[in-house]
């Protein structure tokens, strides 16, 4: 099946920095998410973005679907932004269920 | 509902017992997943439906798992005869199936099987 690699594994920042997260994906995809996973469990939706560039407030996400990797860009780092970034996609002949990489940990420092 | 809800939100159980995890999608999102999250992994695909029926069920990782959906919205998830190793947290996602079938996550249920 195909594999989803992220990184870095895990990161730590002073609140106000700035920072990029990869994902890598072995495999042709049909759909990424980016997702947020808070202190509580609770996955958020980031963005879906299977190509292109999407922003959204300090975030922003770019695909690059023939070099098969994705970016997500985090502007002026808070500390609620601290969690698990997780990437997931879907593709490599599957046509409904998300491979997820292993999450990046995010500790943003005030 | 706004989103997906799942109950209980913990659950703890005696090694052997059985246990069942619900999920209420998204009204309207014809189709339903379910995931397991191992303490900081990441999500494991387990049971895909679309509608009523399970065309996936390759994930699931033993016969003492089952899983069904009713009136293609509640699902429920079963574990028999529970195991130390089956302590995760249970995830359950919905998406339409038309367009991007974005899934959406519903909060989880935590099991601890002692």
């Amino acid at each position: 099946g195909i594999q989803v690699e992220q990184s870095p594994p895990d990161l730590i920042l002073q609140e106000g920095a700035n920072s990029t997260l990869r994902c890598n994906f072995s495999d042709s995809v049909n759909n990424l998410q980016w997702f947020h996973q808070n202190p509580w469990g609770q996955l958020i939706n980031l963005f879906y973005i299977p190509s292109g560039t999407k922003q959204n407030g300090r975030l922003s996400a770019t695909t690059v679907a023939t070099e098969r990797y994705s970016l997500l860009y985090i502007s002026s780092s808070q500390t609620t932004d601290s969690g698990v970034y997780f990437c997931a996609v879907k593709g490599g002949g599957s046509n409904y269920k998300l491979t997820f990489g292993k999450g990046t940990l995010l500790t943003v420092n005030p | 509902g706004a989103g997906v809800s799942q109950s209980p939100s913990n659950k703890v159980t005696e090694k052997g017992k059985d246990v069942e995890l619900r999920c209420d999608p998204i009204s309207g999102h014809t189709a339903l997943y379910w995931y397991r999250q191992r303490l900081g992994q990441g999500l494991e695909f387990l049971i895909y439906f679309q509608g009523n029926s399970a065309p996936d069920k390759s994930g699931l990782p033993s016969d003492r798992f089952s899983a069904e959906r009713t009136g293609e919205s509640v699902s429920t998830l079963t574990i028999q005869r529970t195991q130390q190793e089956d302590s995760a947290v249970y995830l359950c996602a919905s998406s339409t199936t038309v367009g991007s079938y974005e899934q959406y996550f519903g909060p989880g249920t935590r099991l601890t099987v002692t």
